[in-house]
């Protein structure tokens, strides 16, 4: 079973705006981990953010996370063409880290 | 410094073979991780390694898959008897300690004809 579900699947915005993407989870977590996938290889981590934060910034990126909820999101301000990618939350459960199916984010021109 | 390397890049073999792929994670992270993930689709967890606990192996599909770390670096994922559905990219990653953040190598694309 999924431990993070990111939700949309998929978001198709244009260049300039706001993205909003969302996760859920299951279990009780010391941190949650959002990543980013460019053409289907290697991932690259963004932001980690843990149980004790409610929220994170990095440049353009910004991650909250509602224990409460079981939930976080990250948004994309201002996006561009580059930020076209498939973004992974990705949660620790008894020491594995399980990953979402992901949100495929298509920026267009 | 340098990353975590993969290889081969691509593997292509007939089914019914035995592969092998090969991860080098950064030096000094304990913790070592094997996904796999098919088209279009999320990473599945297959095995993970932290120092010298015994590996968590909850995720390996089949009994044809097996993997270990040597020395507790290098790390060998390998599929015996190889079936189509096998074919994926196996993504390793690395990190300095369990649950925390991981980096990932470039990915072994495999595909079984």
């Amino acid at each position: 079973s999924q431990q993070g579900e990111e939700d949309p699947q998929a978001l198709s915005i244009q260049e300039g705006e706001n993205a909003t993407m969302n996760c859920s989870y299951k279990t009780s977590i010391n941190n949650l981990q959002w990543y980013r996938q460019n053409s289907g290889r290697g991932l690259v981590h963004l932001i980690l953010i843990r149980s004790n934060e409610r929220e994170k910034h990095s440049g353009r990126l910004r991650v909250t996370l509602d224990t409460s909820k079981k939930s976080s999101s990250l948004l994309i301000t201002a996006s561009r063409a580059a930020d076209t990618a498939s973004y992974f939350c990705a949660a620790p459960r008894r020491g594995k880290i399980i990953f979402g199916k992901g949100t495929r984010l298509h920026i267009l021109p | 410094g340098a990353g975590v390397s993969q290889s081969p890049s691509n593997k292509v073999t007939e089914k019914g073979k035995d592969v092998e792929l090969r991860c080098d994670p950064i030096s000094g992270h304990t913790a070592l991780y094997w996904y796999r993930q098919s088209l279009g689709q999320g990473l599945e967890f297959l095995i993970y390694f932290q120092g010298n606990s015994a590996p968590d192996k909850s995720g390996l599909p089949s009994d044809r898959f097996s993997a270990e770390r040597t020395g507790g670096s290098v790390s060998t994922l390998t599929i015996q008897r190889t079936q189509q559905e096998d074919s994926a990219v196996y993504l390793c990653a690395s990190s300095l300690e369990v649950v925390e953040t991981q980096y990932f190598g470039p990915g072994t694309r495999l595909l079984v004809l």
